[in-house]
């Protein structure tokens, strides 16, 4: 079965990056993009951006233009979100998901980022 | 492009509820509904509109038509009380309705 397995959590000071890892297994992973998603603690879902495993080609929210990065490594079925310039509104709870089209999301179990001085 | 949900819906037991989503022309998109629990990660419970996957009650329904997307619970139970949220792709673009939070009382 499709399995989504992300790292930790991060706590991190104003202006530091983070970079959050989501491990994919049950499935072929250059099949299928990923995109992330966060969610401030109370609030809805937040869509950042997608990636292409397969060609490594992204796509950003405009909001996090510049400040986010989406890659992967296909040897070991994993793909990377990092976050620079953080601040305290990016406190969320981050997760990664396989994007199928029309047939909907399949979800990580989601990172906490806490960013606090 | 955006998505509309209304913040709150409540039920009594054994009801229907019916959650909506709003957005220009959705009819022309597939939605997917998701459903999340405190301290959960989101959980597909319909897809192209109105199909459900694997393992999801057949109290849950979806339609789709004209700006309006709904999801629906038939006989809806204590353990359906959560946060709903709509999705539909733009271009590349996922976009997430602000979820509907359903209060089952």
């Amino acid at each position: 079965q499709v399995q989504l397995v992300q790292s930790g959590t991060e706590v991190k000071k104003p202006g530091a990056s983070v970079k959050v890892s989501c491990k994919a297994s049950g499935y072929t992973f250059i099949a299928y993009d990923i995109i992330w998603v966060r969610q401030a603690t109370g609030q809805g879902l937040e869509w950042m951006g997608w990636m292409s495993p397969s060609s490594g080609s992204a796509g950003y929210a405009q909001k996090f233009q510049g400040r986010v990065n989406l890659t992967r490594n296909t040897s070991i079925n994993t793909a990377y979100m990092e976050l620079s310039s953080l601040r305290s509104g990016d406190t969320a709870m981050y997760y990664c998901a396989r994007a199928d089209g029309r047939l909907g999301l399949s979800w990580g179990q989601g990172t906490l980022v806490t960013v606090s001085s | 492009y955006e998505l509309t949900q209304p913040p709150s819906v409540s039920v009594s037991p054994g009801q229907t509820a019916s959650i909506i989503c709003s957005g220009d022309k959705l009819g022309d998109k597939y939605v997917c509904w998701y459903q999340q629990k405190p301290g959960q990660s989101p959980v597909l419970v319909i897809y192209e509109d109105n199909k459900r996957p694997s393992g999801i009650p057949e109290r849950f329904s979806g339609s789709n038509s004209g700006n309006t997307a709904t999801l629906t619970i038939s006989g809806a139970q204590a353990m359906d009380e959560a946060d709903y949220y709509c999705q539909a792709w733009d271009i590349s673009n996922v976009i997430f309705g602000g979820g509907t939070k359903l209060t089952v009382l």
